[in-house]
């Protein structure tokens, strides 16, 4: 399958500062990224859709202003954590999609795990 | 609003036996399913997908879709310990997106 990386696998903040989380497509292009979040014995939970080029699509309930996507680059998608607190602390994963439409496929990158001091 | 349902488990089975996880999801236009496979702790890695009714099969793994009973599962044949983890059942619909449900633990015991 396709890989997809993260960078830090884990971060340790203090309150009230930011954070930046990166994505990358090691051996292909991804137009779409996605961003999802998974706190402790639950599911994964969709943040926001991220296309190359354009703004983010986020989902009802996340934040746009907390929670900053970039996606300038055909390989790289990037996430800042604004302001960051203690409620923030949970384990956010990209994907990448490859393939279009009904039959594309997502791969996860390995994920980022953010603890909030 | 999408939902996609499996049973929390856990599921154990003795190694050697057949794992049967299953899934229903509510959103009859849904066309790709998927399942993902995850260890504690790790992020989820794609084991199958499925998008017409019917079996897939691949290796020890056999994906059954069933549209009209809007049901999904998966089946892991010849169960290691290994494979002790859990399991997501994935929905899309066409527009890249994906609902998840919240997984069944399966255990696997030597």
């Amino acid at each position: 399958g396709a890989v997809v990386s993260q960078h830090p696998s884990w971060v340790i903040c203090k309150s009230g500062t930011s954070v930046k989380i990166e994505c990358r497509s090691l051996d292909f292009q991804a137009t779409t990224m996605f961003w999802y979040r998974q706190f402790p014995k639950q599911s994964l939970m969709l943040m926001a859709t991220s296309n190359e080029g354009s703004k983010a699509t986020y989902e009802q309930g996340v934040e746009k202003d907390k929670f900053l996507i970039n996606h300038a680059s055909l390989t790289l998608s990037t996430l800042t954590v604004t302001s960051a607190h203690p409620e923030d602390s949970s384990f956010y994963i990209c994907s990448a999609l490859v393939g279009q439409g009904a039959k594309g496929e997502q791969f996860f990158g390995p994920g980022t795990r953010l603890t909030v001091l | 609003q999408k939902e996609v349902e499996q049973n929390s488990g856990p599921l154990s089975v003795p190694e050697g036996a057949i794992a049967s996880l299953n899934c229903t999801y509510s959103d009859r236009v849904s066309q790709s399913f998927f399942w993902y496979r995850q260890y504690s702790g790790k992020s989820p890695e794609l084991i199958m997908s499925i998008y017409s009714n019917g079996d897939k099969e691949d290796g020890r793994f056999t994906a059954q879709l069933n549209k009209a009973s809007q049901y999904v599962s998966l089946l892991i044949r010849d169960s290691q310990p290994s494979d002790s983890a859990t399991y997501l059942c994935a929905v899309g619909s066409g527009y890249s997106t994906l609902t998840f449900g919240k997984g069944t633990m399966l255990l696997v015991s030597p």
